[in-house]
């Protein structure tokens, strides 16, 4: 069965900082990714995925993740962080046969001025 | 012009009812999800359809029932409504491997 793990439950970072949430999964074939924001009291929004090809994929609000498979990570990265980045942030896997999603418990990210 | 909607956003029922959450999507995708957030923020699949026919069915209490008029709508109706269904419920839709996410309901029962 498939699973993710998210290490970190709340990090806090100082605006204009570099930001990194880790993210590992557990899949038996090769695993489609995904990284999804949650802003408070509002949907999940998709920031980026990972199916194949280039292992570092860019995404929306200019997040980055580079998935590794060696590590059985896909972790995600912010060079600079805005306050507006304050969210949740959930890393997910799915498999290629039903795209069923499995996710992980989530990083609270607070950022602070 | 929203792709995927639900209604309503915010339900507070009593133990015991019956409720029903809509969710229509415009983005012409083949396959329905309905996510549960629980109070720890933790999301779990309890559904989903195909062009109207049930491809996953998670572990979840024959109380929850949803139905697909068409493949546009998916909705989920709830008996016997307890405490433990308080939560988000988050409807996605999907043409192949990416899902998107309507806005949740929040379902509070007392």
């Amino acid at each position: 069965a498939q699973s993710v793990t998210q290490p970190d439950i709340h990090i806090t970072v100082s605006e204009g900082a570099s930001l990194e949430l880790r993210c590992n999964y557990s899949y038996g074939a090769t695993p489609y990714l995904f990284w999804y924001v949650q802003s408070p009291g509002q949907g999940l929004q998709l920031l980026l995925k990972y199916f194949s090809g280039d292992t570092l994929v860019q995404g929306i609000k200019g997040f980055e993740a580079e998935f590794k498979r060696s590590q059985s990570s896909f972790n995600l990265r912010k060079p600079s962080v805005h306050w507006s980045d304050a969210a949740e942030y959930f890393c997910a896997v799915a498999g290629s046969n039903d795209y069923k999603l499995s996710f992980g418990a989530g990083t609270t990210v607070t950022v602070r001025a | 012009d929203t792709a995927v909607s639900q209604t309503p956003k915010y339900l507070v029922t009593q133990m015991g009812n019956d409720k029903s959450i809509k969710c229509e999507q415009n983005l012409g995708h083949d396959t329905m999800y309905w996510y549960k957030q629980d109070s720890k923020k933790f999301l779990k699949i309890m559904f989903s359809y195909n062009n109207k026919e049930l491809i996953i069915n998670e572990t979840v209490p024959n109380r929850f029932s949803p139905k697909s008029p068409d493949k546009a709508h998916l909705n989920l109706h709830i008996n016997s409504l307890e405490l433990g269904d308080s939560a988000v419920y988050f409807c996605a839709s999907s043409h192949g491997d990416t899902q998107y996410f309507g806005p949740g309901t929040r379902l509070t029962v007392l």
